[in-house]
């Protein structure tokens, strides 16, 4: 069956280390993956999209890789501050619609 | 404000009513997703529309859901004779699918609940 796990329910980290978040999928073949923040009672922002044939994407703090062999996606988040606390969620895009995995939510300590 | 907006944004309801929900999309995208989120989960897409075309619908999807994109703009969801089961955040994305991509934007969503 299909699945898409990410890491784990609750990642809790100090302010200013990296918190890396992951993104597992089974039995897809996604033509890109994305990575959207959403904070409570909110929908979902975008933040990232890597496609198949790249290996690693930026922007500002962030960082996404994309491993299709391993069907894993890393998503990284450098110099972590509070503001960051949110949930975190990867998609998948098959076709015309997007799967979502259950999301991690990340707590930024000061 | 030319985001995507949802309306209501909260619906309460018996068990057995129908209700309906309304989603405005960022007016140039050509892409509207529905999406059922429940708490602690990811959203589970419903269904999308390209343009006034409804091109898939999930096989969760039971035959008391529909949608329609009647213009190509706004967009309504129905839930006849509304379970308990049915109680959710209902979310609407809208996207302008080029080149590939398809950067997804979000309303705040309607939450319902099904007494």
């Amino acid at each position: 069956s299909q699945k898409i796990e990410q890491n784990s329910e609750a990642l809790n980290i100090q302010e200013g280390k990296t918190a890396t978040l992951t993104c597992n999928y089974t039995n897809y073949s996604p033509a890109y993956l994305q990575w959207y923040r959403q904070d409570p009672g909110r929908g979902p922002v975008f933040l990232l999209l890597i496609r198949e044939n790249e290996k690693e994407k930026r922007k500002e703090r962030l960082k996404v890789t994309f491993d299709t062999t391993l069907k894993q996606s890393l998503f990284h988040i450098t110099a972590s501050q509070p503001a960051d606390s949110a949930t975190y969620l990867c998609a998948l895009a098959l076709g015309g619609d997007m799967r979502f995995g259950a999301g991690t939510r990340l707590t930024v300590k000061p | 404000d030319t985001g995507v907006s949802q309306d209501p944004r909260h619906k309460i309801t018996k068990r057995g009513q129908n209700v309906t929900f309304r989603c405005d999309p960022i007016s140039e995208h050509n892409r509207l997703y529905w999406y059922r989120q429940t708490l602690g989960q990811g959203p589970e897409f419903l269904t999308y529309f390209q343009n006034e075309a409804q091109l898939e619908k999930s096989r969760l999807l039971s035959d008391r859901f529909s949608a329609e994109r009647p213009k190509g703009s706004f967009s309504t969801l129905e839930i006849q004779r509304t379970e308990q089961g049915d109680s959710a955040m209902y979310l609407c994305a809208s996207s302008l699918v080029a080149s590939g991509e398809d950067e997804q934007f979000f309303g705040p969503g309607t939450r319902l609940t099904v007494l």
